[in-house]
């Protein structure tokens, strides 16, 4: 089962815009991550958050976590064409292992 | 220094026949993982090593599916006989450890199944 979910699925943006993704989440976390992935290859790990951050910054990429919501949102400044992708938040709680969300397909039109 | 190696990239089989896949982890990482992802969705989690023990395999479908990582660096899964409805990305990723750290993907083999 998967406990993200991502809004909206899908996001189409003209270069320059900001691109903003939000993820939901059901239980108490210990961090959340976000993973990007471009067509017909495997993630890459662009941040994570700890449950006792508020926010994090790194390069045009900015998270937010807010644990009373159950909710995280990822920011991308000044969008380029390389930055279309597919998203994906995943959360870690406890032992378990990370447990990914649907995704939400970015497209930045140059 | 080399990300995580998977082969093949792409599989077309009929159904019922067997398939295997590889994957080769960052070195020193002790936790291998393999996931299915369908089209649109992300990534489930099949099974989770720490070195060659299998810790956490609840969503492997044992009927058809087994894995091993039997020296607790590389690892294969196999699928015998493959359905219809296998058909699907197979992601290997690795970690230094399980606790929640940040996970490397290899690029996924794409299997087809006619």
């Amino acid at each position: 089962s998967q406990q993200g979910e991502e809004d909206p699925q899908a996001l189409s943006i003209q270069e320059g815009e900001n691109a903003t993704m939000n993820c939901s989440y059901k239980t108490s976390i210990n961090n959340l991550q976000w993973y990007r992935q471009n067509s017909g290859r495997g993630l890459v790990h662009l941040i994570l958050i700890r449950s006792n951050e508020r926010e994090k910054h790194s390069g045009r990429l900015r998270v937010t976590l807010d644990t009373s919501k159950k909710s995280s949102s990822l920011l991308i400044t000044a969008s380029r064409a390389a930055d279309t992708a597919s998203y994906f938040c995943a959360s870690h709680s406890g032992n378990t292992p990370l447990v990914f969300g649907k995704g939400t397909r970015l497209s930045v039109i140059a | 220094e080399a990300g995580v190696v998977q082969s093949p990239r792409y599989k077309i089989i009929e159904k019922k026949q067997p398939v295997a896949f590889w994957c080769n982890p960052i070195s020193g990482h002790n936790t291998l993982y393999w996931y299915l992802q369908n089209l649109g969705q992300g990534p489930e989690l099949l099974i989770r090593y720490e070195n060659e023990e299998a810790v956490d395999d609840s969503q492997l479908p044992k009927d058809r599916f087994s894995a091993e990582r039997l020296k607790g660096v590389d690892s294969t899964l196999k699928i015998q006989p493959a359905e219809l409805g296998d058909s699907a990305v197979y992601l290997c990723a690795s970690s230094p450890n399980s606790g929640g750290s940040e996970q490397f993907f290899g690029p996924g083999t794409r299997l087809t199944v006619l």
